[in-house]
């Protein structure tokens, strides 16, 4: 099985900050990659998808990057309501496994 | 509206069995995957298996292969995650999702684009 981890696991930063999380797969998995957010007491909610396509809906300040084993997830300009937990997730092969997480949180 | 509405929270006992439910709307529900994640109190997700609602193909995570069953009624547009005899570890939030697809030069790739509510299921003597 292919095993992402993230980095950070959490994150303290302030409204405005540019912030990078990163995740990177056990093996290759080339743009096979997706990025979700989950508020506390909510479900996920997909952002990117295939390593950087925005999923409809989401703003433009989140964007993804990366291929192969490395990838990033980048907020260009942190609002109030992007504090939040981050997860990656492979789709390259069953079972497609998500990332342990990272905890987004005010500085 | 496209919505996948969960089933209430469940308390149970060790030992008993139970079936939790994620009907679809909105949408054609024999045209997509259905999967469940698991997410453990303070913990991370965890995918656990998929059924394709249109001919009820499953496919299971090997962490979970056995422990659960994942079922579908397609003329209900429902889709069913069970367990036979519960365990207090199995004591958990448990979210269905619609495995959305799109088909890119570079590939064909599937994700979690729509997602339910989630069911509490807490299992405790």
């Amino acid at each position: 099985d292919i095993q992402m981890t993230q980095s950070p696991s959490s994150l303290s930063a302030s409204v405005g900050d540019r912030v990078t999380i990163t995740c990177r797969a056990s093996q290759s998995i080339s743009s096979y990659l997706n990025w979700y957010q989950q508020k506390p007491g909510k479900a996920p909610k997909l952002l990117i998808y295939a390593a950087s396509s925005l999923q409809s809906g989401v703003p433009s300040r989140f964007s993804g990057s990366g291929s192969g084993t490395d990838f990033t997830l980048t907020i260009s300009s942190l609002q109030p309501e992007d504090f939040a937990t981050y997860y990656c997730q492979q789709s390259y092969s069953t079972p497609p496994a998500f990332g342990q997480g990272t905890r987004l949180e005010i500085k | 509206e496209v919505q996948l509405v969960q089933s209430g929270a469940e308390v149970k006992k060790p030992g008993e069995s139970l079936k939790i439910s994620c009907k679809g709307s909105g949408y054609s529900f024999t045209s997509y995957w259905i999967g469940w994640v698991r997410q453990m109190p303070g913990k991370g997700l965890e995918w656990m298996g998929i059924i394709y609602p249109g001919d009820s193909d499953t496919r299971y995570s090997p962490s979970f292969q056995g422990q659960v069953t994942i079922s579908a009624d397609k003329s209900i547009s429902t889709a069913y995650l069970q367990w036979s005899s519960l365990k207090a570890s199995d004591t958990a939030m448990y979210y269905c999702a619609r495995h959305g697809d799109t088909a890119m030069v570079t590939g064909y790739y599937y994700y979690m684009d729509v997602w339910g509510k989630g069911t509490t299921v807490t299992v405790s003597s």
